[in-house]
């Protein structure tokens, strides 16, 4: 079964508005983190944002903030304000346990490219 | 502030050689994680080393092998090279403990022709 899903292959939006990108992920380990990532088409992998599953409140880091509903078991990222520069993939990826030798390895979804018009 | 470093950046390659990619982590980090991303896919974990020892394995084929050196810097030697090795490696690193970041290098486009 695929533990991290991204259901939008593509994703357009306006520049200024807000866009959200989804993720759903699947897991029986109580403990697990979330991360994106943006990958424009340089193809650097670029760390956005993290949450924790034991974390209370939604994670944020300037213009990005983390939908995180942990019963439907999704992790939406929102990104507010698109600028061009926005404009990459984008995944979603999970790292399962809270320790141990496999602890740190992560599962990426599919990815979902953003494309912000002026 | 410092990133992990991979080199080389790009790579060419003929069918049946062998490449050997670097990677140096962020200073004090003591785990490193490979990845392979195909074109249009997204990226596959292929091995692990904590403190010099192997950690985790994902798909990593048998023709590739890896380590973890005692500065922490790590390679991935792959050999009899096939046209479907035609990836980006991505390494990454992180701090035993802090579980809240997981940084990649800008990868290295393997190419085999």
């Amino acid at each position: 079964a695929q533990k991290i899903t991204q259901t939008q292959p593509g994703m357009f939006v306006q520049e200024k508005e807000a866009v959200t990108l989804d993720c759903t992920y699947d897991t029986s380990d109580p403990s697990y983190g979330l991360f994106w990532y943006k990958q424009p088409s340089s193809g650097e992998m670029i760390f956005l944002i993290y949450q924790g599953s034991y974390d209370q409140q939604n994670a944020t880091e300037g213009r990005y903030s983390l939908n995180f509903q942990k019963a439907r078991k999704s992790a939406n990222l929102v990104i507010s304000a698109s600028q061009l520069g926005d404009s990459a993939m984008y995944f979603c990826a999970m790292r399962e346990g809270s320790g141990g030798t496999s602890y740190g390895k992560l599962t990426f979804g599919q990815g979902t490219i953003l494309t912000v018009h002026p | 502030a410092a990133g992990v470093i991979q080199s080389p950046r790009h790579l060419i390659k003929e069918k049946r050689e062998t490449a050997t990619l670097k990677c140096y982590p962020i200073p004090r980090h003591d785990t490193v994680y490979w990845y392979q991303q195909g074109p249009g896919q997204d990226p596959q974990f292929l091995i692990s080393f904590y403190e010099k020892m192997q950690s985790d394995k994902g798909s990593i084929p048998d023709r590739f092998s890896a380590q973890q050196f005692s500065d922490y810097h790590s390679e991935l030697n792959m050999s009899s090279l096939e046209l479907g090795d035609s990836a980006l490696y991505f390494c990454a690193s992180s701090l035993e403990g802090v579980v809240t970041e997981a940084f990649f290098g800008q990868g290295t486009r393997l190419t085999v022709v």
